[in-house]
């Protein structure tokens, strides 16, 4: 059972395109996190959200929390080659440091 | 400062034999985990250390996988023997607050 749920698995779109990816969970989370991995390299941190409805954003990438934070989504605005990677959400269990992570949305921007 | 440094960083093994990965943690994080990461199920945590103790092996596939925190700056991952099926990139990361990835020990068991 994958308790944090990403959708889309895959995404091919045009540079300069908009996007939004989604990481979904049945169960509340105190905090989600949205990585991005490159080929041949370890997830990076890219944000923390932790409060219901909270909304974080990064340059064109905006981040929101669900009000009941048990979902999140990232949205991307005129999306660059450059954001081609693998997005990944992942959150505490058990309010512990146990952190797991969705299987991902493997993005690609095509130029 | 720089990072969690993982080793090998690629490994090619053959079936039944004994396979160590190796992490240095950051400098000052208190939590190391090891993940496993395939196209198949994604990255799933294997075990985590809390100050060198480990919290939760339940991540542990089976008793062939087996891990160490001698210390505060070095851990270990061992699979012996080892199969095709344990094929992955092993990934290590520490934390204090944020978590901290290195680069990966890809492995293929042959």
């Amino acid at each position: 059972t994958q308790l944090l749920e990403q959708s889309p698995q895959f995404l091919s779109i045009q540079e300069g395109e908009n996007l939004t990816v989604y990481c979904n969970s049945s169960s509340v989370f105190s905090s989600l996190q949205w990585y991005r991995q490159e080929p041949g390299e370890g997830p990076v941190l890219l944000v923390t959200v932790v409060t219901g409805g909270e909304v974080k954003k990064l340059k064109r990438l905006t981040f929101q929390f669900g009000d009941a934070r048990k979902d999140s989504s990232l949205h991307i605005t005129a999306a660059q080659p450059g954001d081609t990677g693998l997005y990944l959400c992942a959150g505490p269990m058990n309010r512990d440091d146990k952190i797991i992570f969705g299987k991902g949305t493997r993005l690609h921007i095509l130029p | 400062d720089a990072g969690v440094i993982q080793s090998p960083r690629h490994e090619v093994t053959e079936m039944g034999q004994e396979v160590t990965l190796r992490c240095k943690p950051i400098s000052g994080h208190n939590s190391l985990f090891w993940y496993r990461q395939t196209m198949m199920r994604g990255l799933e945590l294997l075990i985590y250390f809390n100050n060198n103790v480990p919290i939760d092996d339940s991540g542990m596939p089976e008793d062939r996988f087996s891990a160490k925190m001698p210390n505060a700056s070095f851990s270990t991952l061992k699979i012996q023997p080892s199969e095709p099926r344990d094929s992955a990139v092993y990934f290590c990361a520490s934390s204090l607050n944020t978590i901290y990835f290195g680069e990966g020990s890809w492995l293929t068991v042959v």
